[in-house]
């Protein structure tokens, strides 16, 4: 079956550093998203990629889909403390449900 | 907008015993709703898909007699865990995806549940 795998699993920053999460698929995504889960916490929608080498920003994120629409990747400029909880990508292939990846923790000394 | 209610949010219960969780989607219809399971510092894993007023769409390895779904109205799932044992211990996440979302588009997810079997 469809596996997505994400990596680092975990990742310590000082804050001010960035931060990167890499997503891969074993076959081709109709869409990307990513969720933010804080420790705790319930997993919150951040965005979606559809479309091939689609980049999107949120004020210090910026999230990437390949151009094969395999593989992804989120990245943090300038970590901030607020930025700490774990990070899940979640496939989708045309169908209903969402193959998650295993999700990169992010902590962050101040 | 868009909140996901979960009741309740913590459940211990004895070995043999069974346990209702219910997923509200408080302000949408949700089409869909998804309900996974967390070990800790681990991922999502989905359970079961369910649309509302069918059958829910079991994943591969999960029992469907032993994790009951209900998807009786736009705005409510339940899941029952049958006859818990200490290995069901985990913690339960629903999730709603609206008509304004779109097959495939993002979902909404519920605070969770954390179940404790003795």
């Amino acid at each position: 079956g469809q596996q997505v795998m994400q990596i680092p699993q975990y990742q310590h920053v000082q804050e001010g550093e960035d931060f990167t999460t890499y997503c891969n698929s074993s076959t081709t995504l109709s869409n990307i998203q990513w969720y933010k889960q804080r420790p705790g916490g319930h997993p919150v929608f951040l965005i979606q990629l559809v479309k091939s080498g689609e980049v999107k920003k949120q004020k210090r994120l910026t999230f990437q889909f390949g151009e094969a629409k395999k593989n992804s990747s989120l990245h943090i400029t300038a970590t901030q403390t607020t930025d700490v909880g774990t990070y899940f990508c979640a496939g989708g292939q045309g169908a209903q449900k969402l193959v998650f990846g295993q999700g990169t923790r992010l902590t962050i000394n101040p | 907008g868009a909140v996901v209610s979960q009741h309740p949010s913590r459940v211990i219960c004895k070995s043999g015993t069974s346990v209702k969780i219910e997923c509200r989607s408080l302000d949408f219809q949700a089409t869909t709703m998804f309900w996974y399971r967390q070990f800790p510092k681990q991922s999502l894993m989905l359970m079961a898909t369910s649309n509302e007023g069918s059958k829910a769409t079991y994943e591969q390895g999960v029992e469907k007699d032993k994790f009951l779904i209900n998807h009786a109205s736009l705005t409510l799932s339940t899941l029952t865990v049958t006859s818990a044992h200490p290995e069901d211990s985990s913690f339960y996440i629903c999730s709603a995806r609206g008509l304004a979302s779109g097959r495939g588009g993002e979902q909404f997810f519920g605070p969770g549940t954390r179940l404790t079997v003795l």
